[in-house]
Parts: C-alpha cells; sequence; structure tokens
C-alpha cells in the first residue's frame, strides 16, 4: 500500500552478524522483484534481483528470500559491515508495463 | 562514470516559476523511468519514456508536469508553476530493454521551492 511518511522501520545489528531485512508485497501477479541499497543524499542502488520463477537467489554476502505462498520478500546480509548502513526497499514489477513498486524501506544500523 | 547522469543534483525555484529536471540513461540504455520520493519515503513511479515516446505516464500529475526523451539529449521532467508541494527528490533510472531487467539510478535533483 501506499506509504504515509511515518519514519522508517529501523533494525540495528552488531558489526559482522548477519542481518535479515523483509518485505511483504500485495500484488500476487507480481514477477519481478529487486532489492535496492540507498545511502543518504544518494541514489537507489541495485543489490540484488530475482524472478517469481525461483525462490532463492545468491550474490556476494547476500540472499534473497522469495515465497510466493505467503507474498513475502527478504534480504540475507551475511557478516554485515558497517559500509552496509543504509536504507533499504524492496520493488516489485508488477507485469503490467515496466513500472517498479516500492516498498516503504528498512533503515539498517550496523554498530561497530 | 558510465552510469546514469542527473542534473543539477539541487535546484531551488520559487513558487510559479518552472523547473527543469536532467537525465543522461546509461550507456547503451534506451529505457528511462522518473521517480519521486519524499522524505522517508519509497520511490513513486512517475512516468516510463523510450527515445521519442512516453510508454506510460500513470503516475504523472494531471496538470503540470511533462516528460520528453528526444532522439537526441537527456530526457528531461518538467514541473510548470511550481507549488511548494513539488519538492521532493526526483530521481531518474535507466534501463537496457524494458521487460524484468534492473534499472539503475541516478543521484537525482533534490528540487525545494521557496
Amino acid at each position: 500500500g501506499e506509504s504515509v511518511g511515518l519514519h522508517l522501520p529501523t533494525l540495528s545489528v552488531q558489526e559482522g552478524d548477519n542481518s535479515i531485512i523483509n518485505c511483504a508485497y500485495s500484488n500476487s501477479a507480481s514477477d519481478y522483484f529487486i532489492w535496492y541499497k540507498q545511502e543518504s543524499g544518494k541514489g537507489p542502488q541495485f543489490i540484488i534481483d530475482i524472478r517469481s520463477n525461483m525462490d532463492k537467489r545468491q550474490g556476494q554476502r547476500v540472499t534473497v528470500l522469495l515465497n510466493k505462498t505467503v507474498k513475502h520478500l527478504s534480504l540475507q546480509i551475511a557478516a554485515t559491515q558497517p559500509g552496509d548502513s543504509a536504507v533499504y526497499f524492496c520493488a516489485e514489477n508488477r507485469g503490467a508495463g515496466n513500472m517498479l513498486t516500492f516498498g516503504g524501506g528498512t533503515r539498517l544500523m550496523v554498530k561497530p | 562514470n558510465a552510469g546514469v547522469m542527473q542534473n543539477p543534483r539541487h535546484l531551488v525555484r520559487r513558487r510559479g516559476q518552472e523547473a527543469r529536471l536532467r537525465c543522461s540513461p546509461m550507456k547503451g540504455h534506451s529505457h528511462v523511468y522518473w521517480y519521486r520520493q519524499l522524505p522517508e519515503e519509497g520511490l513513486k513511479f512517475m512516468v516510463y519514456l523510450q527515445k521519442e515516446n512516453i510508454i506510460d505516464e500513470s503516475g504523472m500529475p494531471k496538470e503540470r508536469f511533462s516528460a520528453e526523451f528526444p532522439k537526441e539529449g537527456p530526457s528531461i521532467l518538467r514541473i510548470q508553476q511550481v507549488v511548494r508541494g513539488d519538492s521532493a527528490a526526483y530521481f531518474c533510472a535507466s534501463s537496457p530493454t524494458g521487460t524484468n531487467q534492473p534499472q539503475h539510478f541516478g543521484d537525482g535533483t533534490r528540487l525545494s521551492i521557496l
């Protein structure tokens, strides 16, 4: 649904721990999902994507899991580093056109 | 740096003036998208363009806003007669094709209306 401008939910983790950021989506027609990282004053940076015919995809230190049954997407970051501190957004392509619909975002804070 | 280039990075306008935001896509990308972001919120789709064509403008306000992506030169997002509510960060993204490809974003233009 639409964000109402509330403060972003925050996940605080210790450096070296694993982080899990969750995202719920509502449209069962969505067939493509992307995770972005946004640092202050910058544009969203592509992290990893996954298509709806997959349930898991791994990159360097990151894993995306897709559960279509409950319409849930998660981003796992292994061995979280201070440089991972940012706001993370999931985005979905709802299958009608190429526009992305963004979730509300989660702020990740990494404590040294 | 062959990334998406947006300018200006910051733009200040008075109410009633026009704002013109520019976006040069990544080399080899022919699909351009504009999004708007308010503080502490996700990005909201505005318009999707290919060279000389508007493909989807379902997120554009009906009045005062227009976008183009000419055969030569950058894509332009134009806001006429700006109002305070237009203050936001405007991001441009590009992709090589339009189908299930990552969109790569520029660092945005932060528009402030006095």
